[in-house]
């Protein structure tokens, strides 16, 4: 198993440039969600998915779009990339319907000048 | 609601000294507790979890930690620190069933700052 796997590992872009970080898991896990770390903040909830077409909202979604065709793919879209959205973004996933732990991506670090 | 405090955000440990790692939470219900590990440019990894079992968990690497109810604590704790254990560590709380606290159900802690000194 890869696990959950995230492109690319670093990305740079312009404000107002917009991207898809995408994120793949092969453990057949119906929950999904992404998060950004920032320093002395921990991680905070952008969006999660309990299966193939539906999706919520976390803590911090302004400025991010996501959709789940499929079981395997949860891509987080920046829409017009601001400086603020500077940050590390984790992808994670785990079975759902209970207290599972979380497995999560190698992380994707975003710069936004 | 639930919530989790880490009470240092930076410990500085020698090597082969022992390490503490602080955590206290607030559940409305049975919580589960989690300690998970980041190294310098990694995504995180579960070290351990409570999930209402023993009370006492054993983790990866020689961690465990003691899940105390009358504290409200889950401390993280190694009898000897190594230099491959400098890293963030996250203390993280779940209500029973996966739900309460953040959207997802799981809240984290902001981390604290393992240093080793040699």
């Amino acid at each position: 198993n890869a696990g959950v796997t995230q492109t690319p590992k670093f990305q740079v872009l312009k404000t107002g440039q917009s991207m898809t970080l995408q994120c793949a898991q092969d453990m057949n896990h119906e929950y999904m969600s992404w998060y950004r770390q920032d320093p002395g903040m921990g991680l905070r909830l952008i969006h999660y998915s309990v299966g193939a077409g539906i999706t919520d909202q976390g803590e911090v979604p302004n400025g991010y779009n996501v959709s789940r065709s499929t079981t395997e793919d949860f891509p987080l879209r920046l829409l017009s990339a601001a400086p603020s959205q500077t940050s590390v973004y984790f992808c994670a996933s785990r079975e759902s319907g209970g207290v599972y732990e979380q497995y999560f991506g190698p992380g994707t670090r975003l710069t936004v000048t | 609601a639930q919530s989790v405090t880490q009470l240092d955000s930076h410990v500085s440990v020698s090597e082969g000294t022992p390490v503490l790692l602080r955590c206290n939470y607030s559940s409305s219900y049975s919580p589960s507790l989690f300690w998970y590990v980041q190294h310098p440019n990694k995504g995180l990894q579960l070290l351990l979890k409570y999930t209402s079992a023993a009370t006492l968990v054993k983790g990866i690497n020689g961690f465990e930690a003691e899940f105390k109810k009358s504290e409200t604590s889950f401390h993280l704790t190694k009898p000897s620190a190594h230099m491959s254990d400098a890293a963030e560590y996250f203390c993280v709380v779940s209500d029973r069933w996966g739900s309460g606290g953040g959207a997802d159900g799981l809240t984290f802690g902001k981390g604290t700052h393992l240093i080793i000194q040699p």
